[in-house]
């Protein structure tokens, strides 16, 4: 496609519940990345993939967060059993090589945990 | 650990005024500091910096990087009402993947 996308672009659910993103990089990308945007704070990086393996996990905010990309394409981020604090902007952002490292982002995910 | 600073964060003015936003920074092992416009969807890359004193225009926008003081700034000039966004600057390390965000600048241009 043209651009990142991002689907749902809202998302509404109960505690306790799972949820799962989705994002379509820009065709050719082999680097994938997924941000968090809370109300009033800044992008919180979580987890990036380059082809279908993630070399760092680190930001992953707990274990109930968990990401794949299959087929160097398409990814999902997965978050099990939601709390409220999980409500957030989920952004996706993809870059074609590393050494110019230019992301381009997708319109994100808003999820609200009720 | 690492950390982005933006100021101010929020910023009115009347169409016409120029607008400066500043970015501090104190990553470990620079590798480039990049400007995004988030309107109210996806942020749209604006600028990449990674050499000092060199100056990146486009239109309008323009922004300069100064790697010993460790500071980037973002020029408006000539504001529209189109240009009101969030202004987010980001830097990044050497790891090669991950940007360390600023919280933003708000910027609302009044008619």
């Amino acid at each position: 496609g043209a651009g990142v996308s991002q689907s749902p672009s809202n998302k509404v659910t109960e505690k306790g519940k799972d949820v799962e993103l989705r994002c379509d990089p820009i065709s050719g990308h082999t680097a994938l990345y997924w941000y968090r945007q809370s109300l009033g704070q800044g992008l919180e990086f979580l987890i990036y993939f380059q082809g279908n393996s993630a070399p760092d996990k680190s930001g992953l905010p707990s274990d109930r967060f968990s990401a794949e990309r299959t087929g160097g394409s398409v990814s999902t981020l997965t978050i099990q059993r939601t709390q409220q604090e999980d409500s957030a902007v989920y952004l996706c952002a993809s870059s074609f090589l590393q050494a110019v490292n230019i992301q381009y982002f997708g319109a994100g995910t808003r999820l609200s945990v009720l | 650990e690492d950390k982005v600073v933006q100021s101010p964060l929020s910023l009115v003015v009347h169409e016409g005024d120029t607008v400066t936003l500043n970015c501090s920074y104190e990553v470990t092992n620079f590798r480039s500091l990049l400007w995004y416009k988030q309107e109210k969807k996806a942020p749209t890359f604006l600028f990449m910096l990674t050499s000092s004193g060199i100056e990146k225009k486009s239109g309008r926008l323009s922004s300069i990087l100064d790697k010993k003081e460790l500071f980037s700034i973002l020029n408006i000039t000539a504001t529209q009402t189109g240009d009101s966004a969030i202004y987010l600057c980001a830097v990044e390390d050497n790891s090669g993947y991950a940007l360390n965000f600023g919280k933003g600048t708000s910027l609302l241009v009044t008619p």
